[in-house]
C-alpha cells in the first residue's frame, strides 16, 4: 500500500524549543516536500528534496531547515519555535507524471 | 507569476444537489499547465481527484468532473449530485508540465454537505 507517513500527528511546544516533524514514504519517490498549510492560504511550500542530501528551498524556508539521509525519510527542524509556526503540516512524495502522494498532516501548536 | 484562484468557502450544499467549484488559472511563464484536483477528507492528508494534462480535454473520477478550458484558463469542478460523504476541502492545482517539480496549489474550498 503506497503511503506517507508523518509522526506525530498532533505536538504542542513552547515557544523556543526545538521541534522534529517526521516524514516516511514507502514508494522509493526520489522527491518530497514539506508544506504548511495556514486559514486562508492554502498550501506554501517549505522546502524541496530531490533526493538524499540535495534540498532546495521552496517559497517560505525562514526558520525552518530539512534533513534527508535516506530515501524514504524527510525530516523537517524548527530550531527554536516560534508562535506564528503553529500550522498544519504536510508531507508529500511526487511520483511519476507529478502525481503527489501526501501525509495525513502533522498539527503543530506552537505557545 | 503564476497562481490559481478557486471559490472561497465554505460552500454547502444540500445532498443530491448540484456542485460547481470554480477554479481559474494564471500561466503567464506556462505554455500548456497540466492541471489538478486534490480533496481533503477529514483527518487524512490530500489526495489526487483528477488531473488534465491537454487542453480541452474532461477528466472525471468519483462523479466529479472538471474540464481544461484553455480560453478561459479555467478548471472548474462539477458534480451533478453531491453525497455527504463529499464533505471535504477541494484544491485546484497547476504544474508547469507533467515532470514539474514544483505544484501550485490554489487556498482549498471547504465543502459540507448537508444530508
Amino acid at each position: 500500500d503506497m503511503k506517507v507517513t508523518q509522526m506525530p500527528r498532533y505536538l504542542i511546544k513552547r515557544m523556543g524549543e526545538n521541534v522534529l516533524l517526521e516524514c516516511g514514504q514507502d514508494m522509493s519517490h526520489e522527491t518530497m516536500y514539506w508544506y504548511r498549510q495556514d486559514p486562508g492560504l492554502g498550501l506554501q511550500l517549505i522546502y524541496i528534496s530531490y533526493d538524499v542530501d540535495s534540498n532546495s528551498e521552496g517559497d517560505i524556508p525562514k526558520g525552518y531547515r530539512v534533513s534527508r539521509k535516506k530515501r524514504e525519510h524527510f525530516s523537517l527542524i524548527l530550531d527554536s519555535a516560534k508562535t506564528n509556526q503553529t500550522s498544519v503540516y504536510f508531507c508529500a512524495s511526487r511520483g511519476f507524471n507529478s502525481d503527489y502522494t501526501f501525509g495525513s498532516g502533522t498539527r503543530l501548536l506552537v505557545i | 507569476g503564476d497562481s490559481v484562484t478557486q471559490t472561497e468557502g465554505p460552500v454547502t450544499v444540500s445532498e443530491s444537489e448540484s456542485l460547481i467549484i470554480n477554479c481559474t488559472y494564471s500561466a503567464t511563464s506556462i505554455a500548456y499547465p497540466n492541471l489538478f484536483w486534490y480533496v481533503r477528507y477529514p483527518g487524512e492528508g490530500l489526495q489526487l481527484l483528477l488531473k488534465v494534462i491537454t487542453a480541452g480535454q474532461k477528466g472525471s473520477s468519483r462523479g466529479f468532473e472538471a474540464t481544461y478550458n484553455k480560453e478561459t484558463t479555467s478548471f472548474h469542478l462539477q458534480k451533478a449530485s453531491v453525497q455527504e460523504s463529499d464533505s471535504a476541502v477541494y484544491y485546484c492545482a497547476l504544474a508547469p508540465d507533467t515532470n514539474a517539480y514544483k505544484v501550485i496549489f490554489g487556498k482549498g474550498t471547504h465543502l459540507h454537505v448537508l444530508p
